[in-house]
């Protein structure tokens, strides 16, 4: 079974530009986070979706949104970018949107703000 | 609102050595708690995960971890590391009862394996 698929896997912007990044999950999971990983700032939860729908969102701006098709696919779009935005961006799938379900983790795509 | 705190930013032991990774949660309803790896470049990868059944939980990887409802603690066990555990470890909650999932991960422990 093929694991959670994120794409670009690394990327290079400049400030004030905007970027989306792709998440396919694994077949058959429905739920989709994202997670903002930095040195300083660990693991931050970005938003869920579940079946189209953002379910959960941490706490971070406007800029960041994101949305998920009916297959499960899911991206996130990060707007206006800063410095502060170069991070390694993590997707994770679940099964379903229930708390004791797992979440699977892609491998990210690194985001380099110059 | 649920909170990890990982003691130990970074542990270090002898290959063959016992693994102790502490974890220590808390939340106003009987959480449920999930241990985290990860390899550098890589994404995370579980470990094991403690839903409410046996306390002692078995993972892959020759990982084990005790939920002890007193202490508020999930510590991570292995009885012999390996040179091929060294990565970081993350401890995640998830509580009950929430609309949606809402993991909160522990800030990590970079494991190191001397030789």
């Amino acid at each position: 079974k093929a694991g959670v698929t994120q794409t670009p896997r690394y990327l290079i912007k400049t400030r004030g530009q905007q970027v989306t990044l792709s998440c396919s999950p694994i077949s058959g999971h429905r739920s989709v986070s994202w997670y903002q990983q930095t040195p300083g700032q660990g693991l931050q939860f970005l938003f869920e979706y579940f079946s189209e729908t953002q379910r959960n969102k941490g706490n971070f701006p406007g800029r960041f949104s994101g949305r998920q098709f009916s297959n499960s696919r899911s991206e996130m779009n990060v707007s206006t970018l800063e410095l502060g935005d170069s991070a390694l961006y993590l997707c994770a799938s679940s099964l379903d949107s229930a708390s004791n379900q797992p979440q699977h983790f892609g491998d990210g795509t690194r985001l380099s703000i110059l | 609102a649920q909170s990890v705190t990982q003691l130990g930013s970074h542990v270090s032991v002898s290959e063959g050595a016992l693994v102790l990774l502490r974890c220590n949660y808390s939340s106003s309803v009987p959480p449920y708690l999930f241990w985290y790896v990860q390899y550098p470049n890589q994404g995370l990868q579980l470990l094991l995960k403690y839903t409410s059944a046996a306390t002692l939980v078995k993972g892959i990887n020759g990982f084990e971890a005790e939920f002890k409802k007193s202490e508020t603690s999930f510590h991570l066990t292995k009885p012999s590391a390996h040179m091929s555990d060294a990565a970081e470890y993350f401890c995640a909650v998830s509580a009950p009862g929430n609309y949606g999932q809402n993991f909160v991960f522990g800030p990590g422990t970079r494991l190191s394996v001397l030789p």
